[in-house]
C-alpha cells in the first residue's frame, strides 16, 4: 500500500532554515507528481508546492515562492522541501501528498503522509 | 490565481439529514475539482475527484456534481462518522483549496 512518511519538522527561529523529507513506498515513485500542503493550527489547507514526476517542473504558492525549494530523488523514492527565511506564519503541519494519477500533476491528492509540525518561534 | 469559495462555513445537521456543501471557483475549472474530508487531528482523506468520481472505498451516500465554476458535495443521509470538515480543491495550477465547511452535530 502507498506509504508517505514525512520527517524534519521541529522548532526553528525566524529567519532560519529547515529541510523536510518525505519517504515514499508502495508505488512507482518516479511516475507521480508530488505535493506539499500545509495547515496552520486551527486553519484550513494550503497548497505549498508541487514537483513533476521527473523533477523537471515545480510550481510554488505565492507564500513560498523565492523562499522554499522542492526537489526529489527518484533513485531513493524521496522528495524534499527546503525552507529558508522562515517566518512565524510558516508555522504549520506540513503534509506530503501524491497525485492521484501517473504523470499528470493536474490531479487530485490521493494519498497523504501523517504530517510533520514546523514551529517558527524565537 | 483561482479562488475557491465554500458555503456554508459551518453546517449543523442531524444524523439522517441530507447535506449539501457548495464550492464556487473564480474561474472555469471544467471538472477539475476534488473533495476531501478531515477529522480533528487526522490526515485529509480524498472523497471525490473530477467533480463526481468516488474514491475507492468511499460510501455511496457521498456524491459530487457541477461543472465550470459551481460544484456541490452531497451527503444523502448523514452518518455519525461523517461529522468533520470538508474541503474542495481545484486541481489545476495553483491547486487552491476552499476554506472548509465544518459539519457539526445539531
Amino acid at each position: 500500500q502507498v506509504q508517505l512518511v514525512e520527517s524534519g519538522g521541529g522548532v526553528v527561529q525566524p529567519g532560519r532554515s529547515l529541510r523536510l523529507s518525505c519517504a515514499a513506498s508502495g508505488f512507482t515513485f518516479s511516475h507521480y507528481a508530488m505535493y506539499w500542503v500545509r495547515q496552520a493550527p486551527g486553519k484550513g489547507l494550503e497548497w505549498v508546492t508541487v514537483i513533476s514526476f521527473d523533477g523537471s517542473n515545480q510550481y510554488y504558492a505565492d507564500s513560498s515562492k523565492g523562499r522554499f525549494t522542492v526537489s526529489r530523488d527518484n533513485s531513493n523514492n524521496t522528495f524534499y522541501l527546503e525552507m529558508n527565511s522562515l517566518r512565524a506564519e510558516d508555522t504549520a503541519v506540513y503534509y506530503c501528498a501524491r497525485a492521484g494519477r501517473e504523470i499528470l500533476w493536474f490531479a487530485e491528492l490521493s494519498d497523504w503522509g501523517q504530517g510533520t509540525l514546523v514551529t517558527v518561534s524565537s | 490565481d483561482i479562488q475557491m469559495t465554500q458555503s456554508p462555513s459551518t453546517l449543523s445537521a442531524s444524523v439522517g439529514d441530507r447535506v449539501t456543501i457548495t464550492c464556487r471557483a473564480s474561474q472555469n475549472i471544467t471538472n477539475w475539482l476534488a473533495w476531501y474530508q478531515q477529522k480533528p487531528g487526522k490526515v485529509p482523506k480524498l472523497l471525490i475527484y473530477k467533480t463526481s468520481t468516488l474514491e475507492t472505498g468511499v460510501p455511496s451516500r457521498f456524491s459530487g456534481s457541477g461543472s465550470g465554476t459551481e460544484f456541490t458535495l452531497t451527503i444523502s443521509s448523514l452518518q455519525p462518522d461523517d461529522f468533520a470538515t470538508f474541503y474542495c480543491q481545484q486541481c489545476i495550477s495553483p491547486w487552491t483549496f476552499g476554506q472548509g465547511t465544518k459539519v457539526e452535530i445539531k
